[in-house]
């Protein structure tokens, strides 16, 4: 069954550093999402992606994040200027639909973002 | 913002009785609602989904019941296995306008199954 993918696993940063997260959805979705969960803490969104540019964001998705799809296959999440709370998992999802708005997300194993 | 919300963070269950996970929400014009499972160190599977046009779907062992007067779901599963046990999220979209894309989630509840 396609999955959606996410790479790394695992990513340790010094804070201020600049780090990027990657993620290929299934193939044939047309949206995408970012969501982060800090420990403890429910998932929270982040941010939608359709058609090559933002369709929403959340109040957390300040100037210090970018998202891009590059390719016809990735979808990054970019975070210019780290901080200690950016510490968290993060997950792509993406989603098929079209005239269908009822249809899930499916989620990426997340990658754990550690700022030392 | 705590559209959704799920009251419980744990629930502990026999092999084989039946778990109820609960779930409320505040927003009315949310029409599509779902439920995740989450193993550690894996991103939330899809489990189960309803739309408001329904009270009821089932799939398997797994039944999601939504009632719209109450803003209550509630995902039932029986018989419970051990292989259940995970962290159970529930969430929520309007097809409304450009909210679609935007799911909201609650703050799960873990459930063990014991053997």
């Amino acid at each position: 069954e396609p999955e959606v993918t996410q790479t790394p696993s695992h990513q340790v940063t010094q804070m201020g550093q600049e780090v990027i997260l990657r993620c290929v959805p299934i193939s044939n979705h047309l949206y995408f999402y970012w969501y982060r969960q800090i420990l403890g803490q429910k998932v929270e969104f982040l941010v939608s992606f359709y058609n090559n540019e933002i369709s929403e964001k959340s109040e957390i998705f300040d100037d210090q994040f970018s998202v891009e799809r590059p390719d016809g296959s990735n979808f990054t999440l970019k975070i210019r200027s780290t901080k200690l709370e950016d510490s968290a998992m993060y997950f792509c999802a993406s989603r098929r639909t079209v005239n269908k708005r009822d249809q899930p997300q499916h989620f990426g194993d997340g990658t754990r973002l550690s700022i030392l | 913002d705590q559209q959704v919300k799920q009251n419980s963070p744990s629930l502990s269950v026999q092999e084989g009785r039946i778990s109820i996970l609960n779930c409320d929400y505040t927003n009315s014009m949310f029409d599509y609602f779902l439920w995740y499972k989450k193993y550690p160190a894996e991103g939330p599977t899809f489990l189960i989904s309803i739309s408001s046009i329904k009270d009821k779907n089932e799939d398997g062992r797994f039944t999601v019941f939504l009632n719209k007067s109450a803003k209550h779901l509630s995902l039932h599963i029986v018989p419970s296995q051990p292989g259940d046990s995970a962290v159970y999220f529930c969430a929520a979209s309007s097809s409304l306008g450009d909210n679609f894309n935007k799911f909201y989630f609650g703050s799960g509840t873990k459930l063990n199954v014991k053997p």
